[in-house]
């Protein structure tokens, strides 16, 4: 079993505060690296998918980054709003097998 | 067809009984995949097919479980002899290889209760 970790596990922010989140996985076997968003009562919806090191990945206020050699993606948030409360997953794709972190819990203070 | 499906969405059973879940992926995804998902945890792999095949499960998976996907199509996860540690979300995922390096696209889960 290969070991995925989030940190921190969960996040409180004021609206319109950025952040980041950390996810340390191993650095041999890689494919692919996978952001999750995971809204309570909802699917896990994608976000990103990084394949290379170095690789950086933009969707609207939301951007993540990939170091394959160090093991980690950072997910930052930018100006962070009321609906970008969710749990954020990460997931280490080896081609055949998916390894979930554990997530970290973002709440957006109004 | 706008997402992944899972059937039912809760399902509450006594300890030793036998349970089924179902899942309907996208029409044309041909990866699907089953996790399971406990409080606090990140989705847990269970097992995944490649249209009718399954080409991985997970060591973690007893033989009380057992998976299928006859046509390529939806699968099934029955679990059989049911205790109160499988008490869980089910999670079914599909992809297809050619779309996003294998982004998988979630169903919304099935919530497992064992008493």
């Amino acid at each position: 079993i290969l070991n995925v970790e989030q940190s921190p596990q969960s996040l409180h922010v004021q609206e319109g505060d950025s952040t980041n989140f950390t996810c340390s996985f191993p650095s041999s076997n890689f494919y692919a690296l996978h952001w999750y968003r995971w809204e309570t009562a909802k699917s896990p919806e994608a976000l990103f998918v990084m394949t290379l090191n170095g690789d950086e990945k933009k969707k609207g206020r939301i951007s993540a980054t990939l170091n394959t050699k160090e093991g980690y993606s950072y997910l930052y948030i930018k100006g962070s709003q009321p609906e970008d409360s969710a749990t954020y997953l990460c997931a280490f794709n080896t081609g055949n097998q998916f390894y979930f972190g554990t997530g970290t819990s973002l709440t957006v203070i109004p | 067809d706008t997402g992944v499906s899972q059937n039912p969405r809760h399902k509450i059973t006594k300890r030793g009984q036998n349970v089924t879940f179902r899942c309907d992926p996208i029409s044309e995804h041909n990866r699907l995949y089953w996790y399971r998902q406990t409080l606090g945890q990140g989705p847990e792999f269970l097992t995944y097919f490649q249209n009718e095949a399954q080409l991985e499960k997970s060591r973690l998976l007893s033989d009380r479980f057992s998976a299928e996907r006859p046509k390529g199509s939806f699968s099934t996860l029955e679990i059989q002899r049911t205790e109160q540690g499988d008490s869980a979300m089910y999670l079914c995922a599909s992809s297809h290889p050619g779309q996003g390096l294998e982004t998988q696209y979630f169903g919304p889960g099935t919530r497992l209760l064992v008493l």
